[in-house]
C-alpha cells in the first residue's frame, strides 16, 4: 500500500528540547511538504522540498530545520527557538508535472506535539 | 498574494439536509482547486479536484465546479449523513505551493 507515515503520532517534549518528527513516502513523489495546524486555523507551510537535497522555507520556517537526504524521507526539526511549538504537524507530498507544476499533495496522519 | 476565502462555520445540520460550503479565491495565474476533508485527529483527505474553470469536481455525493468568472469553488452534498461530520479545507495550488482556507466544521446530526 502507497502511502505517507508520520510517526510518532503524539509527541511530548519539555521546554528548551529540540525534537524531530519523522516523514516517510513510498509514493515515489518528488516534492515534500511540512505544514503547521492550530485550531480553527488553516494550514501553513513551514518547510518544502522539491528533489532531494534541497529544500526551501515557507511561510513560517523560524525555529524549525529539515533535512532531504533521501526522496522519500523528510524529517522536521522542531528546535528551542521556536517560540510556541504546540500544534499539529503535518507531512505532505506531491508529484512533479510539467515546468514548475505540481500535482495534488497527499498528507500523512499527523504529529501533535504538545510542550509541557 | 494568493488567497482563499471559505465560509466560517461550524454549520449544524440534520441528517438528509442539504450542505454548501462557500470558497473564493484570489490567484495568479491558472490554479488548480480542491476540497480536503479532515476527520478528529487525522490527516487530510483530499476528497474533490477541478484543475480548470468550468471543470466539476465529484466524489463521494459531493460537488464543485471551477467558476473563474466568479472566482469560487463551492462545496455541495444534497442529502448529508452523520459520516460527514468533519473539519473541510478549500484550496487553491499554484505551482507548488498549497493556500488553505481555515476550515469550516461540520456536524450532521441523527
Amino acid at each position: 500500500d502507497g502511502g505517507i507515515t508520520q510517526s510518532p503520532k503524539y509527541l511530548f517534549r519539555k521546554e528548551g528540547q529540540n525534537v524531530t518528527l519523522s516523514c516517510e513516502q513510498n509514493l515515489n513523489h518528488d516534492a515534500m511538504y511540512w505544514y503547521r495546524q492550530d485550531p480553527g486555523q488553516g494550514l501553513r507551510l513551514i518547510y518544502y522540498s522539491q528533489i532531494v537535497n534541497d529544500f526551501q522555507k515557507g511561510d513560517i520556517a523560524e525555529g524549525y530545520s529539515v533535512s532531504r537526504e533521501k526522496k522519500e524521507s523528510f524529517p522536521l526539526t522542531v528546535t528551542s527557538a521556536q517560540k510556541n511549538p504546540t500544534a499539529f504537524y503535518l507531512c505532505a507530498s506531491s508529484m512533479r508535472l510539467a515546468g514548475l507544476a505540481y500535482n495534488e499533495q497527499f498528507f500523512g496522519p499527523g504529529t501533535r506535539l504538545t510542550v509541557l | 498574494g494568493d488567497s482563499v476565502t471559505q465560509m466560517e462555520g461550524p454549520v449544524t445540520l440534520s441528517e438528509e439536509a442539504f450542505l454548501t460550503i462557500n470558497c473564493t479565491y484570489t490567484a495568479t495565474g491558472y490554479p488548480s482547486l480542491f476540497w480536503y476533508v479532515q476527520y478528529p485527529g487525522e490527516g487530510l483527505q483530499l476528497l474533490l479536484k477541478a484543475t480548470k474553470a468550468d471543470d466539476k469536481g465529484s466524489n463521494k455525493g459531493f460537488e464543485a465546479t471551477y467558476r473563474k468568472e466568479t472566482t469560487s469553488f463551492h462545496l455541495e452534498k444534497g442529502s448529508v449523513q452523520v459520516s460527514d461530520s468533519a473539519v473541510y479545507f478549500c484550496a487553491l495550488l499554484n505551482d507548488y505551493k498549497l493556500s488553505f482556507g481555515a476550515g469550516t466544521t461540520v456536524t450532521v446530526r441523527a
